[in-house]
């Protein structure tokens, strides 16, 4: 089965600062690539799909690239309502992995 | 408004068996794939199982096949998650989870349940 690797594990940022989460998968999956954000105590909430494709309602801050086993999901400017952990997912074929989770905290 | 409702979980003893079922409301569940997903406490998401809107095709995850079964009753609405022979470090919040679009086969989950509990302690 198809490995999914985030990282950071975790970091830490000042309101404003872009921040940069990496996904690699340990084998090809073109762009089916899921992000999910999952604050405190709350249900997942999916962000992008297709890599790049922002859910409908999700801020533009939001941006996510990538194709094949590398990607990458960044927010332009951190506001405190992004302080979350953030999952990628693969959905090009079951099992629908994920990475273990890069949690956002804010300085 | 879309909801996926999970019930059924709780505390149950090592070695027994619970089973977890699965409605929607604002939409007809059985015209999408759904999946279960866990997260232990602490820990991040673990994905489970997927069965196709017609109940053709079930998927598992690796670690969990042959104890978990899911399954569904599209004249009942409903989905269902058996799970056999339990033990501690199957504890964890079980979500419930739909696909996107109707009859689509694919993977993705769009749209998540609040979540049941279940606790394996003796």
């Amino acid at each position: 089965d198809i490995q999914m690797t985030q990282s950071p594990s975790s970091l830490s940022a000042s309101v404003g600062d872009r921040v940069t989460i990496t996904c690699r998968a340990s084998h090809g999956i073109t762009n089916y690539l899921a992000w999910y954000q999952q604050k405190p105590g709350k249900v997942p909430n999916l962000l992008i799909y297709g890599a790049s494709t922002l859910q409908s309602g999700v801020p533009s801050r939001f941006s996510g690239s990538g194709s094949g086993t590398d990607f990458t999901l960044i927010i332009s400017s951190l506001q405190p309502e992004d302080a979350a952990t953030y999952y990628c997912q693969k959905y090009n074929s079951a099992p629908a992995t994920f990475g273990q989770g890069t949690r956002v905290e804010i300085k | 408004q879309v909801q996926v409702v999970e019930s059924g979980g709780g505390v149950v003893q090592p070695g027994r068996s619970l089973r977890l079922s699965c409605a929607g409301s604002g939409f007809i569940l059985r015209n999408y794939g759904v999946h279960w997903v866990r997260q232990a406490p602490g820990r991040g998401l673990e994905w489970v199982a997927l069965i196709s809107h017609d109940g053709v095709n079930e998927y598992y995850s690796d670690s969990l096949r042959g104890r978990f079964t899911i399954s569904r009753d599209n004249s009942q609405n409903t989905v269902s998650l058996q799970m056999n022979n339990l033990g501690p470090e199957d504890t964890a919040v079980y979500y419930c989870a739909k696909g996107p679009r109707e009859f689509w086969s694919g993977v993705l989950i769009d749209c998540w349940g609040q979540g049941t509990l279940v606790t394996v302690s003796s």
